[in-house]
């Protein structure tokens, strides 16, 4: 991708268990997102967390941002079948978005 | 948030032809962008498109196959050229909102 790598590529979960995706980006950034994809449908954008936050909360997503080793992490608690998605990051630069390769999550009910 | 009307929302198109998308935002913006996510992949950056300028191309774009039209701060189109079955594609708009960029529909481009 433009920008970087997300981990794992596909998740299969138990409805109920938690879920977390990585990304890690190759530029400096001023914020970064996450957006929900569902079956190729439009983008979703769930949760934006700027460069000098580490952690925030909305809802049932967790996100955190390691700018020293840019990186971030999605945690999804609880989840549901209506979580799958794929889900990616993306990151500005210089009001450019540049999106990592996505992670597919299927939650089993 | 802005709103983006995108279409056409699908087509089917005979390799060697152009199909022109276009793009048009409820608000004057600044910056409009051109995204292209080809099956089972991310969205890819193609080009910023800014109102009287030439649009900016990622590497890997260039504006003989993807011209791109801003004629005004609502509007733009984005051409795909001379097409070939490698360019089936979603392509989709976005423009910046509030730090978060919004997303028109897409459009999804068969080329047979």
């Amino acid at each position: 991708s433009q920008q970087g790598e997300e981990d794992p590529q596909a998740l299969s979960i138990q409805e109920g268990e938690n879920a977390t995706m990585n990304c890690s980006y190759k530029t400096s950034i001023n914020n970064l997102q996450w957006y929900r994809q569902n079956s190729g449908r439009g983008l979703v954008h769930l949760i934006l967390i700027r460069s000098n936050e580490r952690e925030k909360h909305s809802g049932r997503l967790r996100v955190t941002l390691d700018t020293s080793k840019k990186s971030s992490s999605l945690l999804i608690t609880a989840s549901r079948a209506a979580d799958t998605a794929s889900y990616f990051c993306a990151t500005d630069n210089f009001n450019k978005f540049y999106f990592g390769s996505g992670t597919k999550l299927n939650v089993k009910p | 948030s802005a709103v983006i009307s995108q279409k056409p929302s699908r087509d089917i198109c005979q390799r060697g032809t152009s199909l022109t998308i276009q793009c048009q935002v409820d608000s004057q913006v600044t910056m409009m962008f051109w995204y292209r996510q080809q099956p089972g992949q991310s969205l890819t950056l193609i080009a910023t498109a800014n109102q009287g300028s030439e649009a900016t191309y990622e590497s890997g774009f260039v504006i003989d196959k993807f011209p791109i039209s801003r004629p005004n701060l609502t509007f733009s189109t984005l051409t795909v050229s001379n097409m070939s079955p490698e360019d089936s594609s979603i392509y989709l708009c976005s423009v910046e909102d509030y730090a978060s960029p919004t997303f028109g529909s897409g459009t999804r481009l068969t080329v047979v």
